[in-house]
This record gives structure tokens, C-alpha cells and sequence, in this order.
């Protein structure tokens, strides 16, 4: 089993939608939870850690549910500029991060 | 930008071949790792160091690959005996400190490796 699963997507939406999607997570143990966000071709890069009361970060909300282990990213009024693949990333230990395969978003005008 | 620095970007390769994939990390940070990502896949871990030890290299495949970081700051990726499979972008990053639950790394642009 991996230890991160994310549905691949893509989710194809229009500009101004609301686009939501989550990952799971099989380690109990894993501590600290983030989505980074990757276009193509080029590098990860951290979007936003999630913390377990849910947080905002302008557009975006990450929620966590540590008793389902299940993270969730929710983009409202999607521009163009947010088409990419989100990866979930947990904490393995200390100094080990494990990312997801990643969910792709397409935003059409 | 003193961004982390990777070379070379594109390395094309024969099946056997030897490899050596460089990083300059962002000065001052004494965290470097080495991630590897095959198309469609995350990042999968293969080693971690702090300074110039590496505190762990559980995610290397096997023993053809090695890396080494001898003065604490550029670290390079050895491949010997190249296969097919070990075709992937390899991605280093660097954090200024040792953890990881602040979860920013700073990723390179990665080089990509095609055996052939």
C-alpha cells in the first residue's frame, strides 16, 4: 500500500469554480501534513501546510482528519494560473517527507 | 535567484554507463536531499544529509547508487552501471535546518536522466 494516494484527476474547471480534492494517508504516526504544488516540468514547490483545525491561505483551505487520515485541499474562484498538479505530502519521521503522485487541475477559461 | 542549483539538466545515457548528477544547495543550509521522480509519481526519498554525513540513505534502490556531500555544501549523485529504469528526473533540495515539519524544502529544477 502507498503510503500517500491521491485521485490523479485531472479535474478540468472553469474559471471562478470551486475545485476540491483530497489524499489519504496510511501512516498513523505521520506529524506534520502540507500540499505543494508542482507545474510542468518543473519543481515542487510548498503551497501551504495543513494544520488540524483547518486552515485558510487566501483561495485555498487545507483541511486534516487525523481519525480517517484523509487531507483535503478545496481552491475557490480558480484562475488560470492555479492549472497544476497538487501534491500531498506527509511527515514520515523527522526529516523524511512522502508526497503523493500528485492530483492535476486543469482551469479553461 | 540563489535558488539550489542543479547540473546537468538533461543527461542522456547508454544502459551501463556511469553517472554523476551535481547539486549546489542554497548557502547556509545544511540539510540536502536527494528525491527522485518518475513520470506520473511524487518525489520518492533516497537520501538525506545533514552537514556532510548522510543521516540516511534507506531510499538509494541499491548499491549502484552513492552520493556524497564532502564539504557540507555541494553534494553530488553517483550512478554506476546505468538501466533503463533509473530513467527519472532526479530533484535535490535544501532546508536551512535539520526537520522537516515546517515542510518547506527548497527544490532544484532537477536533471533529468535518460538511459537509453
Amino acid at each position: 500500500r502507498k503510503e500517500v494516494e491521491q485521485d490523479p484527476g485531472p479535474f478540468n474547471v472553469p474559471e471562478g469554480a470551486t475545485v476540491a480534492f483530497n489524499c489519504t494517508y496510511s501512516n498513523s504516526a505521520s506529524q506534520s501534513f502540507f500540499w505543494y504544488r508542482q507545474d510542468c516540468r518543473k519543481e515542487p514547490k510548498l503551497l501551504m501546510s495543513v494544520y488540524s483545525s483547518g486552515n485558510e491561505d487566501g483561495r485555498f483551505t487545507a483541511q486534516l482528519n487525523r481519525a480517517s487520515q484523509y487531507i483535503s485541499l478545496l481552491i475557490r474562484d480558480s484562475k488560470l494560473s492555479d492549472s497544476a498538479t497538487y501534491l500531498c505530502v506527509v511527515t514520515l519521521n523527522d526529516y523524511k517527507l512522502s508526497f503523493g503522485a500528485g492530483t492535476t487541475v486543469t482551469v479553461r477559461a | 535567484g540563489a535558488g539550489v542549483s542543479q547540473t546537468p539538466s538533461n543527461k542522456v545515457t547508454e544502459k551501463g554507463k556511469y553517472v554523476e548528477l551535481r547539486c549546489d544547495p542554497i548557502s547556509g543550509h545544511t540539510a540536502l536531499y536527494w528525491y527522485r521522480q518518475s513520470l506520473g509519481q511524487g518525489p520518492e526519498f533516497l537520501i538525506y544529509f545533514q552537514g556532510t554525513g548522510a543521516a540516511d540513505d534507506s531510499g538509494l534502490p541499491n548499491d549502484r547508487f552513492f552520493a556524497v556531500r564532502p564539504e557540507g555544501s555541494v553534494s553530488t549523485l553517483k550512478i554506476q552501471r546505468t538501466e533503463r529504469g533509473d530513467s527519472a528526473v532526479y530533484l535535490c533540495a535544501s532546508s536551512p535546518r535539520a526537520g522537516v515539519n515546517t515542510g518547506e524544502l527548497f527544490f532544484g529544477e532537477g536533471s533529468r536522466l535518460t538511459v537509453l
